[in-house]
């Protein structure tokens, strides 16, 4: 079954702990970004990727750290430093050559 | 820029009638725009898109209209079902520079039985 997994579905931290959030893809997707979604707004984008090894930051990256060691993984970081990160978190992929993204389920995030 | 606002407009309509929903875009250089529909708690699902050098597209019940001299994106969706219920994201991007979505801060289509 092909698509994109976030886990956790739900996750709760501390405030002044760093959290990991996973995303993975087995469609074969070069490219895979991160957005954040507070309520009732829309998608900020935090970091992509566009291949192995390589990223960029997105509209809102800081307090956020991104790896992408692997074509199928793209893990998210949110630190300490995030002053506001309670959230929903979404994860996206895309193919080579097309702007057209495909998302995951999403992480409810909540730092208390 | 973006547009975001802490309180998403609302179209409510009734089952079996058609809805519309607009949405304006900023950047004149974006040549792709794409509707997803988000249920709650959920990623968004795409629902269709459109290119730049085309000014309508017909999907199953929906269809995409793009002005772009006044940059204005339009979803129409037929024959709303109580299912239609959800929010919808209009989205756009270039072929050039950054290639990733701009959002914009969605509508909630709310479905009368």
């Amino acid at each position: 079954d092909g698509g994109i997994t976030q886990s956790p579905k739900y996750l709760f931290r501390k405030e002044g702990q760093n959290v990991t959030l996973s995303c993975e893809q087995n469609l074969n997707h070069d490219a895979m970004y991160w957005y954040r979604q507070d309520p009732g707004q829309g998608l900020r984008l935090i970091y992509y990727s566009q291949i192995v090894n390589d990223f960029q930051k997105g509209d809102i990256a800081e307090g956020y750290s991104v790896s992408r060691e692997k074509k199928e993984s793209f893990p998210l970081t949110v630190t300490s430093a995030q002053k506001n990160p309670t959230a929903f978190y979404l994860c996206a992929s895309s193919i080579e050559g097309s702007q057209l993204q495909y998302f995951g389920p999403g992480t409810r995030l909540t730092v208390t | 820029g973006e547009n975001v606002g802490l309180h998403l407009p609302t179209l409510s309509v009734q089952e079996g009638d058609n809805s519309i929903i607009n949405c304006a875009y900023s950047n004149s250089a974006s040549d792709y725009f794409i509707w997803y529909k988000q249920e709650s708690g959920k990623g968004p699902q795409f629902i269709i898109d459109i290119r730049s050098n085309m000014d309508k597209r017909q999907g199953q019940r929906v269809t995409v209209l793009l002005n772009k001299t006044v940059k204005h994106l339009s979803l129409q969706i037929a024959a709303t079902q109580p299912g239609d219920s959800a929010v919808y994201f209009c989205a756009e991007t270039s072929d050039t520079g950054r290639r990733a979505l701009t959002f914009g801060s969605g509508t909630r289509l709310q479905v009368q039985p």
